[in-house]
């Protein structure tokens, strides 16, 4: 069953503390990504890797960081210096240059909810 | 940044009627493409339209695209309640990263049985 698996579906961390944010993929797509959704709002590209050991900042990489180790696996995590945490993470993935042809598609995970108090 | 908006934010209309969402957006562009969201899950990839197309079918979607004007529109015919859900258009710029997507804001589309 291919698909984009992100853990845990909600999870409470308290003010001042990092936290990593899993997802995982078994589709072979080079391409990941990370994005924050706010109430209301679109989706904001934090970080995006195109392939394994690579990835670039998005609009909002500021307080975040990525780890691309693994085709497979491309984890999140928050840390104290993000100013405001709380929000919708969702992880994404598309097959990229490297094993084909581009495809801009992309298939997102089921999300995480952070709270941070 | 916000790259596409969406028009309206909020549409309801009754089981059978077509749902109509626009989404202007400021600079040019490679795609664009519309997903979907149902409250509180991820999206899903509806159709993508090329900056060289004007319109493209799949099944019940119709998107049509103007790049003079900068916009889109995505119609839905024959709607159901099950269409319910959050529609984002996302593009793709040209001249920018093939890997970067902008979203805009969404239209949440209320479909009442």
């Amino acid at each position: 069953d291919g698909g984009i698996t992100q853990s845990p579906k909600y999870l409470f961390r308290k003010e001042g503390q990092n936290v990593t944010l899993s997802c995982e993929q078994n589709l072979n797509h080079d391409a990941m990504y990370w994005y924050r959704q706010d109430p209301g709002q679109g989706l904001r590209l934090i970080y995006y890797s195109q392939i394994v050991n690579d990835f670039q900042k998005g609009d909002i990489a500021e307080g975040y960081s990525v780890s691309r180790e693994k085709k497979e696996s491309f984890p999140l995590t928050v840390t104290s210096a993000q100013k405001n945490p709380t929000a919708f993470y969702l992880c994404a993935s598309s097959m990229g240059s490297a094993t084909g042809e581009l495809s801009y598609e992309q298939y997102f995970g089921p999300g995480t909810r952070l709270t941070v108090t | 940044s916000q790259q596409g908006e969406e028009d309206p934010q909020a549409l309801s209309i009754q089981e059978g009627e077509n749902a109509t969402m626009n989404c202007s957006y400021k600079t040019s562009i490679n795609n664009l493409q519309w997903y979907r969201q149902n409250s509180g899950r991820g999206l899903v990839h509806l159709i993508l339209i090329r900056s060289n197309e004007r319109e493209k079918h799949s099944g019940r979607l119709r998107v049509t695209l103007d790049t003079s004007k900068k916009s889109s529109s995505l119609l839905i015919t024959a709607s159901r309640a099950a269409d319910t859900a959050s529609y984002f258009c996302a593009t793709v710029e040209s001249g920018g990263s093939n890997y970067k997507l902008t979203f805009g804001k969404g239209t949440l589309l209320t479909v009442n049985p």
